[in-house]
């Protein structure tokens, strides 16, 4: 059961114009929502984050916008640039307990941007 | 501030073997997590060491083991080595208090053959 879905395997973007990755979540329980970013053979890089209290998010080029009632969230990237292309990550945790130090990922998306 | 550091960061088993894999956390966090990631599964949680207690444990067998010493460096253990643990496994350090980010080394590849 896969509680975290990036429905989207690849998105290609052109240079200067909005990249909206999308990921949808299904447990009620999570309350804190990251995107990474990662390129082969390297690690995730955390780019922004948002917790459940809010609705959106905003760090340079990037803004994280959460609707809880559609258990969705969106990345946008405002200019898009050519070093953007990347798998994006959408992950999502939950407090305590069983959940401690754990991240869930969605599959990942493949940003092109283009030239 | 020096980032994670894993190490080696490839390596090559046969079935049977078993491997120990290395993650140094971030200085001053006490948080270590552990992923695996393949082309079919994507990312998933192994388990989480918070000052030298496993405080959570993803869905993976008993070949999997990891401990964490009172420096916070942490190492995992997988024994009995499979075809299907071939991966790239990923270390992730954080202060360890909720709501932190958690930030990635740059993981270990890991063939078996």
């Amino acid at each position: 059961d896969q509680q975290v879905k990036q429905n989207s395997p690849s998105l290609s973007v052109q240079e200067g114009r909005i990249s909206i990755l999308n990921c949808d979540y299904t447990n009620s329980m999570f309350d804190y929502f990251l995107w990474y970013k990662k390129y082969p053979a390297e690690g995730p890089t955390f780019l922004i984050s948002i917790s459940s209290i809010k609705d959106k998010n905003e760090d340079g080029r990037f803004t994280v916008f959460l609707n809880k009632s559609a258990k969705h969230l969106s990345l946008h990237i405002v200019p898009s640039q050519p070093g953007d292309s990347a798998v994006y990550f959408c992950a999502a945790s939950a407090r305590g307990g069983t959940s401690y130090g754990k991240l869930t990922f969605g599959q990942g998306t493949i940003l092109t941007v283009h030239p | 501030k020096a980032g994670v550091t894993q190490t080696p960061r490839y390596l090559i088993k046969t079935r049977g073997q078993q491997v120990t894999l290395s993650c140094s956390p971030i200085s001053g966090h006490r948080s270590v997590s552990w992923y695996q990631q393949t082309p079919g599964q994507g990312l998933q949680f192994l388990f989480e060491y918070f000052s030298e207690t496993q405080r959570n444990k993803g869905n993976f067998p008993g070949r999997f083991s990891g401990r964490q010493f009172s420096n916070s460096r942490s190492e995992m253990n997988v024994s009995t080595l499979e075809l299907g643990d071939s991966a790239l496994y990923l270390c992730a350090s954080q202060t360890g208090q909720e709501y932190n980010e958690q930030f990635f080394g740059p993981g270990t590849r890991l063939t078996v053959l």
